[in-house]
């Protein structure tokens, strides 16, 4: 059973800091990796997805990475700002007909 | 990006009362739509997939009985709760996934959530 970890559960960083998210899966037999941001009381909002074979995602100041191998990916985030303040979730799909199980989530608060 | 809406936002009810929570894929044909649940500070746990036209399939404990998913339409699921009860307060979220080539057969797009508040 594929199980979904992520590191740390909650994070405060000063505006302007560059920080790391990591997340963690048992089963490394994916078919594809996304991140999500939940704003509190809200639904989420798909940041980047990385499928199998690819390696890494790029979209503005937001690089998530994948080791299918090791069971790792990382959110990257540059240049913090108070707008990120949210709660970053990542989930794995195991094949295409397969719903995604997703991990706890990283409180972020950046602080102005 | 694709556009997944959730009618209503939130809605209070009393216990006892059946409350319908309707899913609606904007812009592309949802074949296949799952139901989250969301308790404070918890991720997202799924409750049932489903598949246009066909039964709903619920994960292990939820009780379909009591959570009635009909997906009548490749736009509209709606997820009933019967004889709602206060520990059925939660948020409920509910995602589409459509079924041609392209972005859309690869990503789950997510609607906005509907809090229910049970008395």
């Amino acid at each position: 059973k594929q199980e979904v970890t992520q590191i740390p559960a909650a994070l405060s960083v000063p505006e302007g800091e560059n920080l790391v998210l990591n997340c963690s899966f048992t089963d490394s037999a994916i078919y594809n990796l996304q991140w999500f941001r939940q704003d509190p009381g809200k639904g989420l909002t798909s940041l980047l997805l990385i499928q199998s074979s690819q390696r890494e995602q790029t979209s503005g100041r937001l690089n998530a990475s994948l080791d299918k191998s090791s069971g790792r990916s990382t959110l990257y985030i540059a240049a913090s700002q108070p707008g990120d303040s949210a709660t970053y979730l990542c989930a794995v799909r195991r094949n295409y007909g397969q719903n995604f199980v997703f991990g706890p989530g990283t409180r972020l608060s950046v602080l102005p | 990006g694709a556009v997944v809406s959730q009618h209503p936002s939130w809605v209070i009810c009393k216990s006892g009362t059946s409350v319908k929570i309707e899913c609606r894929s904007l812009d592309f044909q949802a074949t296949t739509m799952f139901w989250y649940r969301q308790f404070p500070k918890q991720s997202l746990m799924l409750m049932a997939t489903s598949n246009e036209g066909s039964k709903a399939t619920y994960e292990q404990g939820v009780e379909k009985d009591k959570f009635l998913i009909n997906h009548a339409s490749l736009t509209l699921s709606t997820l009933t709760v019967t004889s709602a009860h206060p520990e059925d307060s939660s948020f409920y979220i509910c995602s589409a996934r459509g079924g041609t080539s392209g972005r859309r057969e690869v990503e789950q797009f997510f609607g906005p959530g509907t809090r229910l508040t049970v008395l």
